[in-house]
């Protein structure tokens, strides 16, 4: 099926840091999302975004959370400044449409703050 | 608000039989869109099936089947003639109108021996 990516798969960092995380999702797709999965745990939905722009973003999108995609390149995710319970997978995701639409999800970025 | 409940935490079988996986999930749209994904064991999470409310029959795809029942609000998954491959998390997903992105249950391990 089609191929979201997602770089890097792992990264650690101290506590307070930035960290940037990149999506490359699937190329005639439109909307574009991150969820966040603690181990153990469900998907929980993040934000997604369309047309530059965030469309809707849950509590867990917290103000340390930004989200873009310059010029069609990769999506993004930064946070800053990180703090420990932002450890967690995170999963990048598109669709062509929207609520209608079935999401392709990438291999999802294993985020580890110390 | 949007539900998602998977009540079985893990399933074992035997290789080339049929596992069967429950899902029940609560919505106050009228119309909405059900999903099921697998996570290997590497993490990635796989597109496998879709079932739309307001499509009667079931969903089928290759070897993966789905039990609609709408006026239970079920959703169940079939998955016949197991490989060991099929070894996995399934997660059971929703969307619907007033739902920001999908919202996931937590998830069935399922482990095929041979």
């Amino acid at each position: 099926g089609p191929k979201v990516l997602q770089i890097p798969s792992h990264q650690i960092i101290d506590m307070g840091q930035m960290v940037t995380l990149n999506c490359d999702p699937v190329s005639n797709h439109l909307y574009f999302y991150w969820y966040k999965q603690i181990l153990g745990q469900q998907m929980e939905f993040l934000v997604n975004f369309y047309n530059g722009k965030v469309m809707e973003k849950s509590k867990l999108f917290k103000d340390q959370f930004s989200v873009e995609r310059p010029d069609g390149s990769y999506f993004t995710l930064k946070i800053q400044p990180t703090a420990l319970e932002d450890s967690a997978v995170y999963f990048c995701a598109s669709s062509i449409g929207h609520s209608q639409n079935t999401l392709y999800f990438g291999a999802g970025t294993r985020l580890s703050v110390l | 608000a949007q539900k998602v409940t998977q009540t079985q935490t893990s399933i074992s079988v035997m290789e080339k039989t049929t596992v069967t996986m429950d899902c029940v999930y609560e919505t106050r749209d009228s119309s909405y869109f059900l999903f099921w994904y697998k996570q290997t064991a590497s993490g990635e999470i796989v597109f496998l099936i879709r079932q739309d409310s307001y499509k009667k029959e079931n969903a089928t795809e290759g070897h993966y089947s789905l039990n609609f029942q709408k006026p239970k609000s079920s959703i169940g998954l079939i998955i016949t003639a197991t490989q060991i491959e099929d070894s996995a998390v399934y997660f059971c997903a929703m969307r619907d109108n007033y739902a920001q992105g999908l919202t996931f249950g937590l998830g069935t391990r399922v482990s095929v021996f041979p």
